[in-house]
């Protein structure tokens, strides 16, 4: 079956190093997406990473290892606006979104 | 870059009314937009597949009498949730691939609060 594991919740301070891992089984792949999502608010985009290695963008990079069937999202100089649920999402070989169910990050002065 | 617009944000409704949300995709034309439903503390959980000029695609488990999807033209999808109950009551988002974009294209709208009384 399909399946996306992240952690149910994780607390940094402010100012720290985060890295939220999602671990992935799917029925074919074609990318991994991480969504941002504040409480009350739709997903917004984060990144996507179809081949391996690290994508940077600004304070937020993210990891693949197709081989490993693992991603991470690592969150650099936290602030409090961080505070939001992360949603890992593969995209399966029918191109349909497979959704783990977020990691809530708390971020504390 | 790709907007998608939905409407209302937030309604309110008696329980056996129906509910009407709708989905645009603002500059670029979408041949497949997608419903989830999330309750709160859960994650997004796809509903059905919209597709433009024909039938949608349910998910196991959804209803396709109680929740009607209409994908009439490349910019527009509706959920109708007919006969609400307080259980149907959830936020409901809607997602749209505009397939010139990278990254999949998927773009959320910002969702709709049902509330079911």
């Amino acid at each position: 079956g399909q399946n996306i594991d992240q952690p149910t919740e994780m607390t940094a301070t402010e100012g720290a190093i985060v890295q939220i891992n999602c671990t992935y089984q799917t029925s074919g792949f074609n990318g991994l997406f991480w969504y941002q999502q504040h409480a009350g608010e739709a997903p917004t985009f984060l990144s996507y990473n179809v081949l391996d290695g690290l994508e940077e963008k600004g304070r937020f990079s993210s990891f693949l290892s197709r081989s490993k069937g693992y991603s991470y999202l690592l969150l650099k100089e936290l602030q409090m606006k961080d505070s939001a649920s992360y949603l890992c999402a593969c995209m399966d070989s029918n191109y349909q979104l497979i959704w783990g169910a977020g990691t809530k990050l708390i971020i504390k002065p | 870059g790709a907007v998608v617009s939905q409407h209302p944000s937030r309604v309110i409704c008696k329980s056996g009314t129906s509910v009407k949300i709708e989905c645009r995709s603002l500059d670029f034309q979408a041949t497949t937009m997608f419903w989830y439903r999330q309750f709160p503390k859960q994650s997004l959980m796809l509903m059905a597949t919209s597709n433009e000029g024909s039938k949608a695609t349910y998910e196991q488990g959804v209803e396709k009498d109680k929740f009607l999807i209409n994908h009439a033209s490349l910019t527009l999808s509706t959920l109708t949730v007919t006969s609400a109950h307080p259980e149907d009551s959830s936020f409901y988002i809607c997602s749209a691939r505009d397939l010139d974009r990278e990254a999949g294209g998927y773009t959320f709208g910002s969702g709709t609060r049902l509330t079911v009384v």
